[in-house]
């Protein structure tokens, strides 16, 4: 068990709806980070948030969107869904070290099927 | 373009059998270079960090090391616990501290 945990599990829904999916990093750190992984397309990084602040973004779409919150947990908002967006999105965190970032901690994913 | 690639694709060993993966990386400002396993329907799960050229780490049967252009993860007599897909990543400057993943090598270890 990472210490990060991602709520829903799995995600059903259709083409056109808006869904939120939800991380808590681990105690302490301050870093989230998000993540889509399809089957063709590997590991692909969408955004970072350090301690309440956008930090990096990586291929986010537009339609994408995200957000830390004051107790760190964060949430991924995906809207206008298409079929292409099924997938299983990650989440991870980290904290920092000695000035530099350390190795990340997923979380279990959540599974989005857009039908 | 900061790009990683990992060979190869799969790799089937026998119980015992050792072997090595490599991950290639062209990336401008290398900060770090990350090791990660992943088993089907779950999250990567981290192994070793690496920094600088030269270094090497080892946990069980897995040693992991690094050059100017490439890492190579070791594994010594692996077992069929082994399977799984190893993942590579680089952690990049780019705007914050952004990390690029590899496809990935896809190894089945059988008994």
């Amino acid at each position: 068990d990472s210490g990060v945990t991602q709520t829903p599990k799995h995600l059903i829904t259709a083409t056109g709806q808006r869904v939120t999916l939800r991380c808590s990093p681990r105690s302490g750190d301050l870093s989230v980070y998000w993540y889509q992984q399809s089957l063709d397309q590997g590991l692909q990084f969408l955004i970072q948030y350090y301690n309440g602040e956008e930090r990096a973004k990586g291929n986010i779409l537009e339609r994408f969107s995200a957000q830390q919150f004051p107790d760190l947990h964060s949430e991924l908002n995906l809207s206008s869904l298409e079929l292409g967006d099924s997938a299983l999105y990650f989440c991870a965190s980290s904290g920092l070290q000695g000035g530099s970032y350390n190795e990340q901690f997923f979380g279990p994913g959540t599974r989005l099927t857009v039908l | 373009e900061d790009q990683v690639t990992q060979s190869p694709e799969a790799l089937r060993l026998q119980e015992g059998e050792s072997s090595s993966l490599n991950c290639s990386y062209t990336v401008s400002g290398l900060r770090g270079l990350f090791w990660y396993r992943q088993d089907p329907g779950k999250g990567p799960e981290f192994l070793f960090t690496l920094y600088s050229a030269g270094e090497e780490k080892e946990k069980e049967r897995l040693k992991a090391t690094l050059t100017k252009k490439e890492s190579f993860l070791h594994i010594t007599a692996p077992k069929p616990e082994d399977s799984a897909t190893y993942l590579c990543a680089v952690q990049v400057p780019m705007g914050g501290q952004n990390f690029v993943f590899g496809p990935g090598t896809r190894l089945s270890v059988l008994p």
